[in-house]
């Protein structure tokens, strides 16, 4: 089982759409839980960090985590086509390197 | 402008031909990284430097090599080039070892290697 599991899509929405991104991951140590951003020909960019269990929100962004489950997401409002990119779920726990999940493709449609 | 710069953006080799890719960061960061991205795999750990002259391996060292002489400077080596070190390579930085804890790596723009 690998460390950090993450759906690859692509995912392809409508402009507006609710969107949900997930992950699941198997180290209960982990404790610092991140969504990155990568664009096309570009390398990724930290979007949201949170740490341990809870909502964060940013905008039209909200990161949860529930580590009870082992599961994270990431939810985007009112989707753009500015929001077309790949999302990279990544988590550490206080003392390792971060582990980066494989990402989600995600197409946002005028 | 702060940012982490990587040259060459695109290669194409052959197999068994050393080469470098350089990493640069303005940033005075301690921290640096390389990652290699390919698909359904995501980014994987190559080496990391925690400051100058330390360097350690991450998860997939084989046939790489790294060296940090200078804080801004972090260039990964290949010494004799497989197809299958066919990737796109990240360079990463962060200010600190202790700010990785807030999962904040800046990355380049990226390095796709291509070894025939």
């Amino acid at each position: 089982q690998k460390e950090v599991e993450q759906d690859p899509g692509p995912l392809s929405v409508p402009e507006g759409a609710i969107v949900s991104l997930n992950c699941t991951y198997s180290n209960s140590a982990f404790q610092y839980f991140m969504w990155y951003r990568q664009y096309s020909r570009k390398g990724p960019e930290l979007l949201m960090y949170t740490y341990s269990s809870g909502n964060k929100e940013d905008g039209r962004f909200t990161a949860q985590v529930d580590k009870s489950s082992k599961y994270i997401s990431l939810f985007i409002r009112d989707s753009q086509p500015s929001d077309s990119a790949t999302y990279l779920c990544a988590m550490k726990t206080s003392y390792d390197k971060v582990i980066f999940g494989p990402g989600t493709s995600l197409s946002v449609i005028p | 402008e702060a940012q982490v710069t990587q040259n060459p953006r695109y290669l194409i080799t052959v197999t068994g031909k050393k080469l470098t890719v350089t990493c640069s960061q303005n940033m005075n960061h301690e921290y640096m990284s390389w990652y290699r991205q390919d698909p359904g795999l995501g980014l994987r750990q190559i080496y990391y430097s925690m400051n100058v002259e330390v360097t350690d391996k991450g998860d997939v060292p084989e046939g790489y090599k790294v060296s940090r002489k200078e804080k801004r400077n972090f260039p990964l080596i290949l010494e004799s080039p497989s197809p299958n070190q066919t990737s796109l390579y990240f360079c990463a930085s962060s200010l600190s070892v202790g700010d990785l804890n807030t999962g904040e790596l800046f990355f380049g723009e990226g390095s796709r290697l291509t070894v025939l």
